[in-house]
């Protein structure tokens, strides 16, 4: 089975932009959750969609949006990008909900942002 | 709330040494926990998981877990260290209706 991949691995944004990024998760799974991972705050919970729906949200703000399709695939826009969303970005997928049912996350690679 | 604790940024031990980095949690109800391991420009894979069928917790590459209620830990250890475990380890929480809960990490550097 393939696992869960990330477009684009790597992106070069400047201040103001915005930036979508992409998440396909384990076929079957149908929970994608999204983290933020900086050198300084760690890795930070952002949101997770749990067949279309948005089931939990981390405390960023609504500058950070995300959706999921039909086909479990999820999408997550940061808009008016500032310096400090620099940052690794990683996308996991389960087959049940990955909020309070213990399940097993799979991560991606992650997609790496530079905010200049 | 949910949280979770590592203790020690870095740890430093030589190939063939004990290895065990340690983890806190805090948590109202029993926890899931889990431990990954992120080598450089990859994600997180998942090196074992505690659900409350047994307290030992056995991973891949010769990890282990063991869950102590009475010290809300779930330190990892590995009795000999290999070159290619240098890597940074998670440590990873999850109780109640809440999202996975991360430690800060503990990056694991392993000395010829």
């Amino acid at each position: 089975k393939a696992g869960v991949t990330q477009t684009p691995r790597y992106l070069i944004k400047t201040r103001g932009q915005q930036v979508t990024l992409s998440c396909s998760p384990i076929s079957g799974h149908r929970s994608v959750s999204w983290y933020q991972q900086t050198p300084g705050q760690g890795l930070q919970f952002l949101f997770e969609y749990f067949s279309e729906t948005q089931r939990n949200k981390g405390n960023f703000p609504g500058r950070f949006s995300g959706r999921q399709f039909s086909n479990s695939r999820s999408e997550m826009n940061v808009s008016t990008l500032e310096l400090g969303d620099s940052a690794l970005y990683l996308c996991a997928s389960s087959s049940l909900s990955g909020t309070g049912t213990g399940e097993t996350q799979y991560f991606g690679p992650g997609t790496r942002l530079l905010v200049l | 709330a949910q949280s979770v604790t590592q203790l020690g940024s870095h740890v430093s031990v030589s190939e063939g040494a004990l290895v065990l980095l340690r983890c806190n949690y805090s948590s109202s109800v029993p926890p899931y926990l889990f431990w990954y391991v992120q080598y450089p420009n990859q994600g997180l894979q998942l090196l074992l998981k505690y659900t409350s069928a047994a307290t030992l917790v056995k991973g891949i590459n010769g990890f282990e877990a063991e869950f102590k209620k009475s010290e809300t830990s779930f330190h990892l250890t590995k009795p000999s260290a290999h070159m290619s475990d240098a890597a940074e380890y998670f440590c990873a929480g999850q109780s109640g209706n809440t999202p996975l809960v991360f430690g800060k990490g503990t990056r694991l550097s392993v000395i010829a």
